[in-house]
This record gives C-alpha cells, sequence and structure tokens, in this order.
C-alpha cells in the first residue's frame, strides 16, 4: 500500500519561503507524477503543482511563479518551496500521487498545517 | 479553462441514499472526473474516477455502496446504506496534461 507523508515547519514568517517535503513509502517513486495541493481553513482544494518522476513540472499560474517542485528519487522523495509567503498562504498542504501527466490523484498524504504569522 | 461546480451541501437520513453532482462548464462534457472523500479532520481519499459514458474504477477498498453515474456534463457519486462515517466532505477533480482542478466541495451530513 502506497503511503505518503507531509513534513516540515508549522510556522512561517511573512515574505519567507516555505519547504516541504512528501516521503513516498511503499511503492516506486519513479513511473508516476506527484502533486502538491493546499486548503485553507475551511476552505476546498487548490492544485498547486506536479512534478514527473523524470523532472518535468507543472504549476497553477495563480501562484505566479511562487512555487518549485523538485524530486528525490533516491530517497522517494519529492519538494514543495514556495516563496513570498503571506497570510493567504496559510493552509492544510497535502501531497498526492497522480497516475500520470494527464491523470488523477490516486493517493493522499494526511497533510501538514503551515501558518504564515510573524 | 474547465470548471467544476458542486452544492455546497446535502443531507440524508442513515440507511438511505444520496446522490451527489459535479458539473462540468460549457464544452467540456466529455471531461472524465476523479470523486475524493475527506472526513472531518483527515486528507483527502480518493474514491473512483469516473468517466463520460458512466464507467468507473474504484480505489483500493472502496465499498460496494460507492457508484458513479454520468449525464452529459453531469457527474454523480451515489452513496447507497448510508453510514455515520460517510458524513465528509466530496470533492470531484478533473485534469489534463499541466493543470489540475477541483470543485467546491460538497458537505455531506448523515441525519
Amino acid at each position: 500500500q502506497v503511503q505518503l507523508q507531509e513534513s516540515g515547519p508549522g510556522l512561517v514568517k511573512p515574505s519567507e519561503t516555505l519547504s516541504l517535503t512528501c516521503t513516498v513509502s511503499g511503492g516506486s517513486i519513479s513511473g508516476y507524477y506527484w502533486s502538491w495541493i493546499r486548503q485553507p481553513p475551511g476552505k476546498g482544494l487548490e492544485w498547486i503543482g506536479y512534478i514527473s518522476y523524470s523532472r518535468s513540472t507543472y504549476y497553477n499560474p495563480s501562484l505566479k511563479s511562487r512555487a518549485t517542485i523538485s524530486i528525490d528519487t533516491s530517497k522517494n522523495q519529492f519538494s514543495l518551496r514556495l516563496s513570498s509567503v503571506t497570510a493567504a498562504d496559510t493552509a492544510m498542504y497535502y501531497c498526492a500521487r497522480d497516475r500520470g501527466s494527464d491523470s488523477w490523484s490516486d493517493y493522499w498524504g494526511q497533510g501538514t498545517l503551515v501558518t504564515v504569522s510573524s | 479553462q474547465v470548471v467544476l461546480t458542486q452544492s455546497p451541501s446535502a443531507s440524508a437520513s442513515l440507511g438511505a441514499s444520496v446522490k451527489l453532482t459535479c458539473t462540468l462548464s460549457s464544452g467540456h462534457s466529455r471531461y472524465a472526473i476523479a470523486w475524493h472523500q475527506q472526513q472531518p479532520e483527515k486528507g483527502p481519499r480518493y474514491l473512483m474516477k469516473l468517466s463520460s459514458d458512466g464507467s468507473h474504477t474504484k480505489g483500493d477498498g472502496i465499498p460496494d455502496r460507492f457508484s458513479g453515474s454520468s449525464s452529459g456534463a453531469e457527474r454523480y457519486l451515489t452513496i447507497s446504506s448510508l453510514q455515520s462515517e460517510d458524513e465528509a466532505d466530496y470533492y470531484c477533480q478533473t485534469w489534463g496534461t499541466g493543470f489540475r482542478v477541483f470543485g467546491g466541495g460538497t458537505k455531506l451530513t448523515v441525519l
């Protein structure tokens, strides 16, 4: 059974960079695509972007180039960096596995709460 | 860009059935979607992928009580024999190369 686990600081200061890592267990990171999704408190899901095992990336244009996703196949991990954060970036952040570039998410992590505050 | 529309809330009685709807925006009626369930204080869980012809592929361990169907631009999730643990938010998702889109979610209350 594939499992995903997010990790990273729970508190980030405004204007700084949010950094999260997703560790994949129970399966290989190769051959799939890997997404980051977030959910502000009391709101719905927002797709941030995805990366392929071959390092191709796509991002939600609404994030205006602040997001960067990277992958480390040797560690079975992928990561998110979100720069110049504001209070509007406070959210639960989820990682998920996508079955392909043109596909849906079929496994999700439990999420990690990131609060942006001074 | 494709938009998914869901009713904000729905309710049904314990043991009854409920049908949730996800509507694809104009011009996108052939898109497949996926349904995800988010129980309180938990991460989302993939339920099924649902094609425009109504065929669906369920995730691991999803009970037979959950089924999907399609009609035109509408995609449905039917939950039968409602149980208390079905009280959750339900999101639909669609996709293409370079994008993923979620609906706003439907909060299901089991009475």
